[in-house]
């Protein structure tokens, strides 16, 4: 069984701040996909990161993928209330499965 | 809008009752897949399937059935309900090709079973 585990588990911060979330496993992925969740919604996919190494940025959150393609963290700047939500990440192996964290649950006040 | 539809969106069930879990996707997405999201536990993979007529069982899969008899439908059955299958379930569809296609959720059905 592979397993990805989130850390922290709740993070609770002012607007203007900046965090980050981590995502750690023993197993190797082919991929690795970011979430975020809002209450009564489903998963919305953020990015995929691929290769090892791989940063991707989209506006002021900065993903990074593990040179051995174990870990991953998401980065936030400057955070805003939009920005509140449950965080997930989740890695991709072949067969299409998705195995998920637990998530981060994230609380940027204004 | 294309996406994931599920039905319905609640659902109190009684023990003992059984229900089905309906789900549509209009993407062609060849994979479909259902979740359940429990407190502290994270998103849980009940059942999934890589086209019509071919499903297979995730980390979670007693009590409960799924079959595919299209490309867009992946309804999930509760044979007898139980309060430990109170949860809310995600239907979940991704193109099958490769390996880094993001999956498109519903919105999600909360269910009680009381």
């Amino acid at each position: 069984t592979q397993l990805l585990e989130q850390s922290p588990q709740f993070l609770s911060i002012q607007e203007g701040e900046n965090l980050t979330v981590y995502c750690n496993s023993s197993s190797v992925f082919s991929s690795l996909q970011w979430y975020r969740q809002e209450p009564g919604e489903g998963p919305v996919l953020l990015v995929t990161v691929v290769t090892g190494g791989e940063v991707k940025k989209l506006k002021r959150l900065t993903f990074q993928f593990g040179d051995a393609r174990k870990d991953s963290s998401l980065h936030i700047t400057a955070a805003q209330p939009g920005d509140t939500g449950l965080y997930l990440c989740a890695g991709q192996a072949a067969g299409n499965k998705l195995t998920f964290g637990g998530g981060t649950r994230v609380l940027v006040k204004p | 809008n294309a996406g994931v539809t599920q039905t319905p969106k609640f659902q109190v069930l009684k023990t003992g009752q059984s229900m089905t879990l309906q789900c549509a996707q209009d993407m062609n997405h060849e994979y479909m897949s259902w979740y359940r999201q429990d407190p502290g536990m994270g998103l849980r993979l009940i059942h999934y399937s890589v086209g019509a007529g071919i499903t297979d069982q995730g980390e979670v899969p007693n009590g409960y059935n799924v079959s595919r008899s299209t490309t867009e439908d992946f309804p999930l059955r509760l044979l007898s309900a139980a309060p430990s299958q109170t949860s809310v379930y995600f239907c979940a569809s991704s193109r099958v090709r490769g390996t880094n296609y993001g999956y498109t959720f519903g919105s999600g059905t909360r269910l009680t079973v009381v």
